[in-house]
């Protein structure tokens, strides 16, 4: 089946630094990708939608410019988080989608763990 | 405006009962319902879906019950173990490519022995 791979599983970073996520899609080319964020005991926020080679499409409430997202190619799409601050600390999951599959392949990533000290 | 909701908050049943969560959407272009699992620290897996003109699908111990007219859908987990001790998350899609999945606010499930 479909996988994406998300890296890394955790990252600490010390507030003010960048940390940069990467999700990629192993098995299909992904044209759309999506970027949530998820407290404790919560669902999952949709932070961005973003389709291979164009500008990521931003939720309201998220900043476009403290979350980075690129989307170059069909297999790759990251997400920087600049100049990091501890009420970012949060669990990251993409979600990748690929009409490829029949119009329904929404596949996850296993997530990215952020604390920021 | 919650689009998908989600009962109940948490379940706790025992080993070898039957788990029930129940999702409603007020949304009829969604085309695709399904039901994701998660565990702590990971990303959520697909568990199993559904589309509209069916009414139920099973895949070993789970079911899908879809309900059109009510706009409602419910997970059953037969037989429930420890195992299936996660957070549970009913979604839902509209069939444009580049949407995203709706989810609902999610279920802990606690199968004690």
């Amino acid at each position: 089946g479909a996988v994406v791979s998300q890296h890394p599983s955790w990252v600490i970073c010390k507030s003010g630094t960048s940390v940069k996520i990467e999700c990629r899609s192993l098995d299909f080319q992904a044209t759309t990708m999506f970027w949530y964020r998820q407290f404790p005991k919560q669902s999952l926020m949709l932070m961005a939608t973003s389709n291979e080679g164009s500008k990521a499409t931003y939720e309201q409430g998220v900043e476009k410019d403290k979350f980075l997202i690129n989307h170059a190619s069909l297999t790759l799409s990251t997400l920087t988080v600049t100049s990091a601050h501890p009420e970012d600390s949060s669990f990251y999951i993409c979600s990748a989608r690929s009409l490829d599959r029949g119009g329904y392949g929404y596949t996850f990533g296993s997530g990215t763990r952020l604390t920021v000290v | 405006q919650q689009q998908v909701k989600q009962s109940p908050q948490s379940l706790i049943v025992q080993k070898g009962g039957i788990s029930i969560i129940n999702c409603a959407y007020e949304n009829t272009a969604f085309d695709y319902f399904p039901w994701y699992q998660q565990f702590p620290g990971k990303g959520p897996a697909l568990l199993i879906a559904i589309r509209p003109d069916v009414s139920e699908k099973k895949e070993g111990r789970f079911t899908i019950s879809f309900n059109k007219s009510a706009k409602q859908f419910s997970l059953h987990i037969m037989d429930s173990q420890p195992g299936d001790s996660a957070t549970y998350f009913c979604a839902a899609s509209f069939p444009s490519g580049n949407t995203p999945l709706v989810f609902g606010k999610g279920t802990r499930l606690s199968v004690i022995a």
